[in-house]
């Protein structure tokens, strides 16, 4: 199993630029997130998805979007880059909810630029 | 809304010593606390959770309801323990969780 993968590890953007970030899973995992780390900010949600067709906002939001067509994959898209959205993003998945059996599989992030 | 408090940035310790890092979180109801790791070059991954009271690598955590915290221990470092470490806690009916900004634990020889 390659687990979560997430493409690209790397990418610099101009400002008003668009791009959607990759994340598949090959876990059957019913549950995808995308977080955001900012340098001593920790990770914060920005949408996660419980399921193919229900995505729903987490902490930071504004500036992305998402859609969860199929199990395996949960893109990522910034429709205007902003240098805000300078950071690194973590795409992750899990079987289920927070439960007391939850853990969590990470990809391994894409560091992005934006100038 | 939840919050969990990592107050250390990097904690810097001698091989051999014992390590503390110290995870406060505020939450009105009964929380599930985890401990999560990122070794250098490598995926953050789950190192233990509250509610199987495991030891893992040597580490232990204990959640105290009346301090709201949730420190992880260990006795001895070890230089491969050199990591980022973050605490996380999910809402006991929740299905997202809420990461702490991390402390870097150093081990020197």
């Amino acid at each position: 199993n390659a687990g979560v993968t997430q493409t690209p590890k790397f990418r610099i953007l101009k400002i008003g630029q668009s791009m959607t970030l990759q994340c598949t899973q090959d876990m059957n995992h019913n549950y995808m997130y995308w977080y955001r780390q900012d340098p001593g900010m920790g990770l914060k949600l920005i949408y996660y998805s419980v399921g193919a067709g229900i995505t729903d906002k987490g902490e930071v939001p504004n500036g992305y979007n998402v859609s969860r067509s199929t199990t395996e994959d949960f893109p990522l898209r910034l429709e205007l880059a902003a240098p805000s959205q300078t950071s690194v993003y973590f795409c992750a998945s899990s079987l289920g909810g927070g439960r007391a059996n939850e853990k969590l599989f990470f990809g391994s992030g894409t560091q992005l630029s934006v100038l | 809304a939840q919050r969990v408090t990592q107050p250390e940035k990097l904690l810097s310790v001698f091989k051999g010593a014992p390590v503390e890092l110290k995870c406060n979180y505020s939450y009105s109801g009964s929380p599930e606390l985890f401990w999560y790791v990122q070794y250098s070059r490598q995926r953050l991954q789950l190192l233990l959770r509250h509610i199987s009271r495991e030891s893992i690598k040597g580490f232990t955590a204990d959640l105290n309801k009346g301090e709201t915290s949730f420190h992880l221990k260990k006795p001895f470092a070890q230089e491969e323990d050199s990591a980022m470490y973050y605490c996380a806690l999910s809402r006991s009916s929740g299905d997202k969780l809420t990461f702490g900004t991390g402390t870097r634990l150093a081990v020197r020889p």
